[in-house]
């Protein structure tokens, strides 16, 4: 199948100040990518879709000026969290969807972000 | 109308046993169903799919039952093995390029030797 990576795998950052977490497709182009929120023995929450060379969508309730999203290239988009406060702290997973009909969605390795 | 619902939340089976995850969907206009497997830790993993056109969908030990008429969905996996224990999610979406995928509550799955 194919692969996306994502990196870190795990943050810890003071509140107030920004993390940058990258997502990658490696073997394919990824002109559209979907960023999850996903918190402890939860289900995955979309957050919002990043579109390449264009802005992302957000979903109903997620601050787009607080979750910063750059898909500047065919195969890397961005989410910038900015000033992180403890409530921020969750797991975040990016992914793309691959496949001759673009259906099957692949997931990065996951950040999990720990806000002090 | 674009929940899925999924069932058990928790469920214990011993080595051997048969593992069965049930999901149902509401939206009429979804025609892919994939599983995913979820390690503590990491991203889900596609597990395996099936389209509406097919009853019934096997890779392995794992196999989809899918009931058209009723908008169901079922996980069996046969021969359950201490390695399978994960969090499975169902989930749902409508063809045509990027749409978005509606996921299930997820199901923790303990195999125990």
């Amino acid at each position: 199948g194919a692969v996306v990576s994502q990196h870190p795998s795990r943050v810890i950052c003071k509140s107030g100040t920004s993390v940058k977490i990258e997502c990658r497709s490696l073997d394919f182009q990824a002109t559209t990518m979907f960023w999850y929120r996903q918190f402890p023995k939860q289900s995955l929450m979309l957050m919002a879709t990043s579109n390449e060379g264009s802005k992302a969508t957000y979903e109903q309730g997620v601050e787009k000026d607080k979750f910063l999203i750059n898909h500047a290239s065919l195969t890397l988009s961005t989410l910038t969290v900015t000033s992180a406060h403890p409530e921020d702290s969750s797991f975040y997973i990016c992914s793309a969807k691959a496949g001759i009909n673009r259906e099957k969605l692949f997931f990065g390795s996951g950040t999990q972000l720990s806000v002090l | 109308q674009q929940q899925v619902k999924q069932s058990p939340q928790s469920l214990i089976v011993q080595k051997g046993g048969i593992s069965i995850i049930n999901c149902a969907y509401e939206n009429t206009a979804f025609d892919y169903f994939p599983w995913y497997q979820q390690f503590p830790g990491k991203g889900p993993a596609l597990l395996i799919a099936i389209r509406p056109d097919v009853s019934e969908k096997k890779e392995g030990r794992f196999t989809i039952s899918f009931n058209k008429s009723a908008k169901q969905f079922s996980l069996h996996i046969m021969d359950s093995q201490p390695g399978d224990s994960a969090t499975y999610f169902c989930a749902a979406s409508a063809s045509g390029g990027y749409q978005k995928v509606t996921f299930g509550t997820g199901t923790k799955l303990q195999v125990i030797p």
